[in-house]
């Protein structure tokens, strides 16, 4: 059971928008700085967003991070193929690590 | 261009010690937090843990705190994630990854395989 909660899948067809939910709590979420990364099918995780809304050189303004409360959430509009992934959002509690569950991203 | 290169792929037996490496380049190793995340097969990432190169400060878990050791060795930019007795359910994807609070590059991966 992960300390920050995903959906396990969302789906959306090309050219659209799709949203990945991040809930946690006060401890995590509520006080700490989100980052996003992006996992290709049999490849190593990619930080996609982070300090909740920034994005590393290279990442596409395609790609967005918001945060409000104890949730966070990652946009991603114009979707493409090549979008299909999975998912995560990871954060701090208690200065240790955590991530979400990941979201297994489809893209129709 | 930072880089983090892990060891190969092991296939080991339970009860064996293992040690899989992470070697970094184009930055300076003892700056930044080296961590290490867990992928079980089909499953999400989970943290393990990270070490502080520039004085061996290191944190884990406390879902691994106790079964792995993590370790780092400065004059050849390298961390270490260490078993000494390994299990079945061992078996996954490690990776390691650069940086606090977000991990902003990741190793390759090492995939361990613990199985009798």
């Amino acid at each position: 059971q992960s300390v920050l909660t995903q959906p396990p899948s969302v789906s959306a067809a090309p050219g659209q928008k799709v949203t990945i939910s991040c809930s946690g709590s006060s401890s995590n979420i509520g006080n700490n700085y989100v980052s996003w990364y992006q996992q290709l099918p049999g490849t190593a995780p990619k930080l996609l967003i982070y300090d909740n809304n920034k994005r590393p050189s290279g990442i596409p303004d395609r790609f967005s991070g918001s945060k409000s409360g104890t949730s966070a959430t990652l946009g991603i509009t114009g979707l493409q193929t090549g979008d299909e992934a999975d998912y995560y959002c990871g954060t701090w509690e208690s200065s240790l690590r955590v991530f979400g569950g990941g979201t297994k991203l489809t893209v129709l | 261009e930072v880089q983090l290169v892990q060891s190969g792929a092991e296939v080991k037996k339970p009860g064996e010690s293992l040690k899989i490496s992470c070697q970094v380049s184009g930055y300076s190793f003892t700056t930044h937090w080296i961590g290490w995340v867990r992928q079980m097969p089909g499953k999400g990432l989970e943290w393990m843990g990270f070490i502080y190169p520039g004085d061996s400060d290191t944190k884990y878990s406390p879902s691994f705190q106790g079964q792995v050791t993590i370790s780092a060795d400065k004059s050849i930019s390298t961390a270490y994630l260490q078993w000494s007795s390994l299990k079945a359910s061992d078996t996954a994807m490690y990776y390691c990854a650069r940086g606090s609070p977000h991990f902003d590059s990741w190793g390759q991966g090492t995939l361990v395989i613990v199985s009798s």
